[in-house]
């Protein structure tokens, strides 16, 4: 069964980038959609955007001036870039394999926004 | 964006209950929805996708059922490994969205 696994940086100050990398093990990166999305208390789970194994993206148009989704297909692993960070973009950022189902799903981290 | 209500926010039950959510989204989309359990700390686990269809290896105390934009999700008797908080997801449109959650307690 695929497995992903994520890191980055979780404690960010206003204003700098979010930077998350997921890899994706014992799962064939081609053929699907990967996804990242978040939850907070205040806005619950929110899908932040996808890209395919060929590199299309689709992001959610309230974030999308500030996200970019990439990947590295020789290394299994995709990322998230969030930028411009304010305190409402804390929350538990997971990466996730599909789009219209969510199977398989990373970790999570917390990322907290604060001066 | 597809507005997805989802009621009630919490509830009380106790082992043994039959327990009934619902999930009603703004515009029809069809049998195009999930849900979700997720535990504290945890990723959310899907358990029923279009609608009624069940996961390999979800117990069949579960069960989901509705189409177009009236949904519901329905543990026909709550086990102690059910507490847990759950979402329904629409996946018609992008972006897809989610219920605000339901959480089970006793």
């Amino acid at each position: 069964q695929g497995r992903l696994e994520q890191w980055g940086a979780g404690l960010l100050k206003p204003s700098e980038t979010l930077s998350l990398t997921c890899a994706v093990d014992g799962e064939s990166f081609s053929g699907f959609y990967w996804s990242w999305l978040r939850q907070s208390p205040g806005k619950g789970l929110e899908w932040i955007g996808d890209i395919t194994h060929l590199g299309s993206t689709d992001y959610n148009p309230s974030l999308k001036s500030r996200v970019i989704i990439s990947l590295d297909t020789s290394k299994s692993q995709f990322s998230l870039r969030l930028t411009s960070l304010t305190a409402a973009d804390t929350g538990v950022y997971y990466c996730a394999r599909g789009r219209m189902q969510f199977y398989y799903w990373g970790q999570g981290t917390q990322v907290t926004v604060s001066s | 964006d597809i507005q997805m209500t989802q009621s009630p926010s919490s509830l009380s039950a106790s082992v043994g209950d039959r327990v009934t959510i619902t999930c009603q989204a703004s515009q029809h989309i069809g049998n195009s929805l999930n849900w979700y359990q997720q535990k504290p700390g945890k990723a959310p686990k899907l358990l029923i996708s279009d609608a009624s269809n069940l996961e390999i290896g979800v117990p069949s105390t579960f069960s989901g059922g509705g189409s177009g934009t009236h949904f519901t999700f329905t543990i026909s008797s709550l086990q102690a490994d059910d507490f847990a908080t759950y979402f329904c997801q629409q996946y018609d449109n992008l972006p897809l969205t989610f219920g605000a959650g339901t959480k089970i307690e006793s």
